[in-house]
């Protein structure tokens, strides 16, 4: 069964520190999909980032990067230079790409507080 | 443009009664999800519908919860019988297409049974 395993509750940093979300997940099937979404005070879910299982060459984006690791079924999470306004619960999700179910099954979130 | 709509944003109900809670996805998705979010959690998948198909419904918890999308666009979720376990932020998705697309997902509807 596929399962997303977000092992830090909370993180609290200052600013300008960078941070690693974690995020570890088990899947039977070859072909899946990542993703990691925001969550800010505000409640809404922002989408982040997409990755499939073939594509296993780091991301990076502004100051965010993700590594993804198949060797260890790790989709980590890193912001740098981190800014209050990050603070937010970030969730990672898996989906698996059979039988027709497109469903998303996250993790239970991280919280991350940024303080000034 | 305008993204995934929810309406209401907030519903208090009474226990026994039915809810409808309605989404409008972004214009063009042909793929709609409804996921559940109790305080603390990630969201936990409920349904999901390919045009006006049900391909999953798996995450439905019983036979009180049912969707539909008749016309491909908009949807609703429907609780029959509401029971104070059923409180959570209910929240609607939706994605341009299969093979595991990303889902924009609505502000939600938060429901309290009381």
């Amino acid at each position: 069964a596929q399962k997303v395993t977000q092992a830090q509750t909370e993180i609290s940093v200052v600013e300008k520190e960078d941070v690693t979300l974690d995020c570890v997940y088990e899947t039977r099937d070859t072909t899946y999909y990542l993703f990691w979404y925001k969550q800010p005070p505000s409640g809404e879910l922002v989408f982040l980032i997409r990755r499939n299982s073939f594509d296993e060459q780091n991301e990076i984006s502004g100051r965010y990067s993700w590594n993804f690791q198949k060797s260890t079924s790790s989709f980590n999470f890193t912001i740098t230079a981190s800014q209050v306004v990050d603070s937010a619960v970030y969730f990672c999700a898996l989906s698996e790409h059979q039988g027709g179910s497109e469903k998303l099954v996250f993790g239970k979130g991280t919280k991350l507080t940024v303080n000034p | 443009g305008a993204g995934v709509s929810q309406s209401p944003r907030y519903k208090v109900t009474k226990r026994g009664q039915d809810v409808a809670l309605r989404c409008d996805p972004i214009s063009g998705h042909v793929s709609l999800y409804w996921y559940r979010q109790a305080l603390g959690q990630g969201p936990e998948f409920l349904t999901y519908f390919n045009y006006e198909a049900q391909q999953d419904k798996s995450g439905l918890p019983n036979d009180r919860f049912s969707a539909e999308r008749p016309e491909g666009s908009i949807s609703t979720l429907t609780i029959q019988r509401t029971e104070q376990r059923d409180s959570a932020m209910y929240r609607c998705a939706s994605s341009p297409g299969t093979a595991n697309y990303e889902q924009y997902f609505g502000p939600g509807t938060r429901l309290t049974v009381t």
